[in-house]
């Protein structure tokens, strides 16, 4: 039973343009929500997060939206460049109260093309 | 400040054999957590410690699965006996105590094969 889901496994958008990647939750009970960039053989590198009382969250070209009543949330990049062209995970942690796993979504393949 | 150091970064073994996993957290971060990744799950966590303490294993697979931290900057994972099921790529990550948001900060993994 996956409680994140990312049901585009790749997206290609052309440089300049923006890039939006969706994630679907089903686990009301998540508090946090993350989104990480990773390249082919490294880690997961954290790009930007929202608190579950917020519906918005920008860091530079990276935006997250939250939409609680329908349990999605969305990454906006704007504009996309070349160096943005990896795998993205949604991922979403629960009311732990201190430290506790995160759930993934299985990624969306994000393809800048120039 | 070196990241999270996992070794080794390549590990191929036969079936039946025992494999340790090893990582030192960004220090100063006082949770740790062990996570894998495969094509069919995606990355799922494993276990996850606090302040040296297990907290949840929920995610060990079986028993010949088992993590460690004796001290706040080291902790393995070991699998034994292994099998071709267990290949996948596991990551290790490390939190900072009272951090928002739950940020995690990984490792750049074990890839292992068992043969």
């Amino acid at each position: 039973d996956q409680q994140v889901k990312q049901n585009s496994p790749s997206l290609s958008v052309q440089e300049g343009r923006i890039s939006i990647l969706n994630c679907d939750y089903t686990n009301s009970m998540f508090d946090y929500f993350l989104w990480y960039k990773k390249y082919p053989a490294e880690g997961p590198t954290f790009l930007i997060s929202i608190s579950s009382i917020k519906d918005k969250n920008e860091d530079g070209r990276f935006t997250v939206f939250l939409n609680k009543s329908a349990k999605h949330l969305s990454l906006h990049i704007v504009p996309s460049q070349p160096g943005d062209s990896a795998v993205y995970f949604c991922a979403a942690s629960g009311a732990g109260g201190g430290a506790d796993g995160l759930t993934f979504g299985k990624g969306t393949h994000l393809i800048i093309q120039p | 400040d070196a990241g999270v150091i996992q070794s080794p970064r390549h590990e191929v073994t036969e079936m039946g054999q025992e494999v340790t996993l090893r990582c030192k957290p960004i220090s100063g971060h006082n949770s740790l957590f062990w996570y894998r990744q495969t094509m069919m799950r995606g990355l799922e966590l494993l276990i996850y410690f606090n302040n040296n303490v297990p907290i949840d294993d929920s995610g060990m697979p079986e028993d010949r699965f088992s993590a460690k931290m004796p001290n706040a900057s080291f902790s393995t994972l070991k699998i034994q006996p292994s099998e071709p099921r267990d290949s996948a790529v596991y990551f290790c990550a490390s939190r900072e105590q009272g951090a928002r948001g739950n940020e995690q900060f990984f490792g750049p993994g074990t890839r292992l094969t068992v043969l």
